[in-house]
């Protein structure tokens, strides 16, 4: 089935480590997206990137990374230059052009700084 | 600069109500619009996408509009039941290609 696929679910970091979140869709979309989400409040955007070789930073984007070697692939880093990791990420794709199509989203993975 | 609000913030109803929640944005120059249920600790499942030029869009015992000329969407939902007990998102892909999301109404059917 097509699909978005995040991993892992759960991951525990220690301060001062980065730590990578894959995110990997078989939908054959151009854009996708990386969301933060703290509870109780809406999406933040992280990066976005509607092409493979390029991505944009979004509102927040500062200690964070991220590449597109592949269509199919947008990891997204966590580094130690984030200030307050802990949180739900959440990666979306969809197609772009003039009727954009549908956001899927991944089931999210919950980052934890102990 | 598009900005999306939805009202209320949260909704409380005892379960069998028609219920409407309600999206509305700043800048009419909008490609799509989509609404989102989210469950607690999990992703985003869309709901309805309703194109630029589509007035609404019906799935099941959901009902979502599009006035884009006031710059409004409804989503309403009828014989509501404790199963739809959820966060509902609402979202525009603006004239750049850029997602606005509302921060959500978050429902609770009362059985």
């Amino acid at each position: 089935d097509g699909g978005i696929t995040q991993s892992p679910k759960y991951l525990f970091r220690k301060e001062g480590q980065n730590v990578t979140l894959s995110c990997e869709q078989n939908l054959n979309h151009d854009a996708m997206y990386w969301y933060r989400q703290d509870p109780g409040q809406g999406l933040r955007l992280i990066y976005y990137s509607q092409i493979v070789n390029d991505f944009q930073k979004g509102d927040i984007a500062e200690g964070y990374s991220v590449s597109r070697e592949k269509k199919e692939s947008f990891p997204l880093t966590v580094t130690s230059a984030q200030k307050n990791p802990t949180a739900f990420y959440l990666c979306a794709s969809n197609p772009l052009g003039p009727n954009t199509g549908e956001l899927f989203f991944g089931e999210g993975s919950r980052l934890t700084v102990l | 600069k598009q900005e999306v609000t939805q009202i209320p913030a949260a909704l409380s109803v005892p379960e069998g109500e028609n219920l409407v929640l309600n999206c509305s944005f700043t800048d009419s120059a909008i490609y799509n619009l989509q609404w989102f249920r989210q469950d607690p600790g999990k992703g985003l499942t869309s709901l309805l996408l309703i194109q630029s030029s589509q007035r609404e869009q019906t799935s099941g015992r959901l009902n979502a509009s599009l006035d884009k000329s006031s710059g409004r969407s409804t989503l309403y939902i009828a014989a509501s039941q404790p199963g739809d007990s959820a966060t509902y998102l609402c979202a525009v892909v603006d004239s750049n290609y850029q997602l606005i999301w509302g921060a959500g109404t978050k429902l609770i059917i009362k059985p």
